[in-house]
């Protein structure tokens, strides 16, 4: 069975640019998250889906954005990059959304904004 | 608002010994639900262990069990006979129900650090 896939794993961007990074759940699972971990702020929710619909987001601004489409799969999007914006970006699945087996998560992407 | 917090930023423990890492949480929400995960140098959080706040018994999972004290809102993870693979950072995480559907909230982490 083939766990949640995130692509690209490395990243290199300019301050300015946008970026698309995507992530593919586990076959059957509905449910993706989006998480930046940081050093300094940790692991942060940025948003979930659920069949296509986002459930929920996170304290990030409009930079940050994201879908889901109708195989799960997912995109988030930041656009204006800011050095800030350097983290490992972790996508996680579930079946349902809530979370009872814990999330399935990817190996990330990391980004770095230069 | 839920939070979490792991208040031992390091720890270390002897290899074949058991270890503690502490987790306190807030939240008003009656339903939640209480995860560890493991993450290693390689960047991959994986998911350890589940207790949901209605369970009346602790969660176990191989090594790994879970001390959960609800009246005191701790959710401890216990790992039993450390391994050196064992060494990684460790977050404890909880998802509110009701109240913050879809979303999960992670502590500051734990690293472990097993000596052989």
């Amino acid at each position: 069975k083939a766990g949640v896939t995130q692509t690209p794993r490395y990243l290199i961007k300019t301050r300015g640019q946008q970026v698309t990074l995507s992530c593919s759940p586990i076959s059957g699972h509905r449910s993706v998250s989006w998480y930046q971990q940081t050093p300094g702020q940790g692991l942060q929710f940025l948003f979930e889906y659920f069949s296509e619909t986002q459930r929920n987001k996170g304290n990030f601004p409009g930079r940050f954005s994201g879908r889901q489409f109708s195989n799960s799969r997912s995109e988030m999007n930041v656009s204006t990059l800011e050095l800030g914006d350097s983290a490992l970006y972790l996508c996680a699945s579930s079946a349902t959304g809530g979370g009872d087996y814990g999330y399935t998560f990817g190996s990330g992407t990391r980004l770095t904004v230069v | 608002a839920q939070k979490i917090t792991q208040t031992q930023p390091g720890m270390f423990v002897q290899e074949k010994e058991a270890v503690t890492l502490d987790c306190t949480y807030d939240t008003s929400d009656p339903s939640y639900g209480l995860f560890w995960y493991k993450q290693p140098s390689s960047g991959e959080m994986i998911f350890l262990i589940y207790q949901g706040s209605y369970d009346q018994q602790n969660a176990t999972e191989g090594r790994y069990s879970l001390n959960f004290q609800k009246a005191r809102k701790s959710a401890n993870l216990v790992i039993s006979a450390s391994q050196l693979g064992d060494s990684a950072m460790y977050f404890c995480a909880m998802r509110e129900r009701n109240t913050n559907a879809g979303k999960s909230t992670f502590g500051d982490g734990t690293t472990l650090t097993v000596k052989p």
